[in-house]
């Protein structure tokens, strides 16, 4: 079975940072691009990030983009996004996603999410 | 800027009702790479459809999709309880990969 559970959300100040991760199973970690969504509180769904299986391809929404890094470590079966510079509007549930075998884009599985809050 | 706009914004309907869900693309979706999601509080997002109109694995036949090009349906057939939820169509063929803005289908 697939799963995907995500940690490290919380309380942070404007600025600040924070680094999420998202444990994976149930599946070959390595074959799977993977992908950051997140939604705000009452807004909908937002993408994030996007990295390929092989860690060649990395791509990000422009109201992220030099501040949000993904990154992956196939040998923990681990996906991860550092947060710098977080401001108001960066509080969301944040969604880790993984991409379909045959075409990377498309998301197939989420994890349940993990709250991130940027408030002084 | 790449638009999927979502209508209604809110349905109301009893169970057994049919639900009829769209989405409209500002361009083209190539290779209707359009993807339809159930949100419920709580839980994680579910793919429904993919390729605008292949249920996904374990996906009930009474949800099943339509359309290419710029405008795409997404039909359930007769509303089952745990259908009450929000629904997010979104495009996978260019980055990035636009959400719409969600319609929520409500008990009436």
């Amino acid at each position: 079975e697939v799963q995907l559970v995500e940690s490290g959300g919380g309380l942070v100040q404007p600025g600040g940072s924070l680094r999420l991760s998202c444990a994976a199973s149930g599946f070959t970690f390595s074959s799977h691009s993977m992908n950051w969504v997140r939604q705000a509180p009452g807004k909908g769904l937002e993408w994030v990030s996007y990295i390929s299986g092989d860690t060649t391809t990395m791509n990000y929404a422009d109201s992220v983009k030099g501040r949000f890094t993904i990154s992956r470590d196939s040998a923990r079966n681990s996906l991860y996004l550092q947060m710098n510079s977080l401001r108001d509007e960066d509080t969301a549930v944040y969604y880790c996603a993984r991409g379909e075998a045959t075409n990377g884009w498309l998301i197939d599985y989420w994890g349940q999410g993990t709250l991130v809050t940027v408030s002084p | 800027e790449v638009v999927l706009t979502q209508s209604p914004g809110t349905l109301s309907l009893s169970p057994g009702e049919r639900a009829t869900l769209s989405c409209r693309a500002s361009g083209t979706v190539y290779s209707n790479h359009l993807a339809w999601y159930q949100l419920k509080p709580g839980q994680a997002p579910r793919l429904l459809i993919s390729g605008a109109s292949w249920r996904a694995t374990g996906i009930p036949d009474r949800f099943s999709g339509s359309g290419s090009g710029t405008d795409f349906t997404l039909t359930i057939r007769r509303l089952e309880p745990e259908d009450f939820a929000v629904y997010y169509c979104q495009r996978y063929d260019i980055s990035p990969r636009t959400f719409g803005q969600g319609t929520k289908v409500e008990v009436k």
